[in-house]
């Protein structure tokens, strides 16, 4: 099993400039999340999808779209990137569904992405 | 406002000893705690969950013990390795969907 992929891992924007990154799992799951990771910040969640057809902000949800594609896939879109969403990207998945499901979640390894 | 503590500072130890790591916290009533170890480049993996009913947990070399009244928990590793080198960062329930809320982590470093 591949766990959580995410494409592309490394990426440079220009100012403005728009993206989506891709994230799938293959461990059936029902939520899925992005986060970003900035030095001394920890993870931050941006958006989170707690079951196919549902999404709902997280704490750092300005400038980002999500898309829950399908069960399977979760995509983040920066719509017109500015310098200050320079960060690591990190989506994860979580099997179960609800406040009672406390599962571990499981990441991927991240998209750096640096905008100039 | 709500607020995770780790330490900030890198913890040096020598092979052999425990290592005991901190995770204390503010304005939650978190159901669970977890914690996670992230390599320099890697995403962060799953090591152990505990529960509020829960005052220890034990998993091979690692025990998590969490303490709702203290409002902290304590992550130690014993007879660490050099293997064991990594941050490893603190997570509380949160609510809806299966939320967490990280720790900024602690770097472990074990030394020959």
């Amino acid at each position: 099993n591949a766990g959580v992929t995410q494409t592309p891992k490394f990426q440079v924007l220009k100012t403005g400039q728009s993206m989506t990154l891709q994230c799938a799992q293959d461990m059936n799951h029902n939520s899925m999340y992005w986060y970003r990771q900035d030095p001394g910040m920890g993870l931050r969640l941006i958006y989170y999808s707690a079951s196919e057809g549902t999404t709902d902000k997280g704490e750092v949800p300005n400038g980002y779209n999500v898309s829950r594609l399908n069960k399977r896939e979760f995509s983040l879109r920066l719509e017109s990137a500015a310098p200050s969403q320079t960060s690591v990207y990190f989506c994860a998945s979580s099997g179960g569904q609800g406040d009672s499901s406390n599962q571990p979640q499981h990441f991927g390894d991240g998209t750096r992405l640096s905008i100039l | 406002s709500q607020k995770i503590e780790q330490n900030s500072e890198a913890l040096n130890i020598q092979e052999g000893k425990t290592a005991t790591l901190t995770c204390n916290y503010t304005n939650y009533s978190p159901a669970y705690l977890q914690w996670y170890r992230q390599d320099p480049g890697r995403g962060p993996v799953f090591l152990l969950l505990i529960r509020e009913n829960e005052k220890e947990k034990r998993k091979e070399r690692l025990k998590v013990t969490f303490d709702t009244t203290l409002k902290q928990s304590l992550f130690h590793i014993t007879a660490s390795q050099p293997a064991d080198s990594a941050t490893y960062l603190c997570a509380l329930f949160t609510g809806g969907g299966n939320k967490l809320t990280f720790g900024t982590g602690t770097q472990l470093k074990v030394e020959l």
